[in-house]
């Protein structure tokens, strides 16, 4: 069975902390995203990566920073949390020639930052 | 600027038909995606389309106009399981998709 794995499901966290999450998938997918998900608006996209050490800036990057040193693995860092960067976070994963559009996601992580 | 747009909330009754309309405005448009969400689960594909006409999938198809820039998923014989969020997307001319806010389903017995 084909699994997106988000390292925490819940967290919550101080203003000015640096936080990381983590999300691995076993597909041997080339593509990997992250976006989050916050009520009444749609999955904004915050950088995504098509390989290996490559990353390109999706819709919302700022304050956000993210590393792909392995294929499977796509983290995302908030250099800095701040208040407004609660939210629910999904991390997502594709074939290259995924043109049918269809990503796997992972189940999420909700970060409160207080 | 690109928007998709489609209802809040949506209340149905067990064993009826529901129909989840979208309607969208993109730079340019290289298929329509529906997902169902769960609470608290990852969002999970159910269909794509990219010409118009209708696409069954059991009980779940899926409808595209391009040239009205809409869709519906229409889903029968409903059960409790499907009371979910239903997430319409556009890839757009640059394969990025564009994501509406979502549908929540309720379904009553």
């Amino acid at each position: 069975d084909v699994k997106v794995t988000q390292s925490s499901r819940y967290l919550v966290k101080r203003t000015g902390e640096k936080v990381f999450l983590e999300c691995v998938q076993d597909m041997d997918h080339e593509n990997m995203f992250w976006y989050r998900q916050d009520p009444g608006l749609g999955l904004r996209l915050i950088y995504f990566s098509y390989d290996v050490k490559m990353k390109e800036k999706g819709d919302i990057p700022e304050g956000y920073s993210v590393s792909r040193e392995k294929k499977e693995r796509f983290s995302l860092i908030l250099e800095s949390a701040s208040t407004n960067q609660t939210s629910m976070y999904l991390c997502a994963s594709s074939f290259r020639e995924a043109v049918t559009g269809e990503l796997f996601f992972g189940e999420g992580s909700r970060l409160t930052v207080l | 600027g690109q928007n998709i747009d489609q209802p809040t909330e949506m209340t149905a009754t067990e064993g009826a038909i529901v129909q989840i309309n979208c309607t969208y405005q993109t730079s340019g448009f290289n298929g329509l995606f529906w997902y169902q969400q769960h609470a608290g689960e990852a969002p999970t594909f159910l269909s794509y389309n990219v010409l118009d006409g209708l696409e069954e999938k059991g009980r779940f198809s899926s409808f595209l106009s391009r040239s009205k820039g809409y869709s519906y998923l229409l889903l029968k014989e409903l059960q409790m399981k499907d009371s979910a969020s239903y997430l319409c997307a556009v890839m757009d001319s640059n394969y990025q998709l564009i994501w509406g806010a979502g549908t929540k389903l309720i379904i009553k017995p």
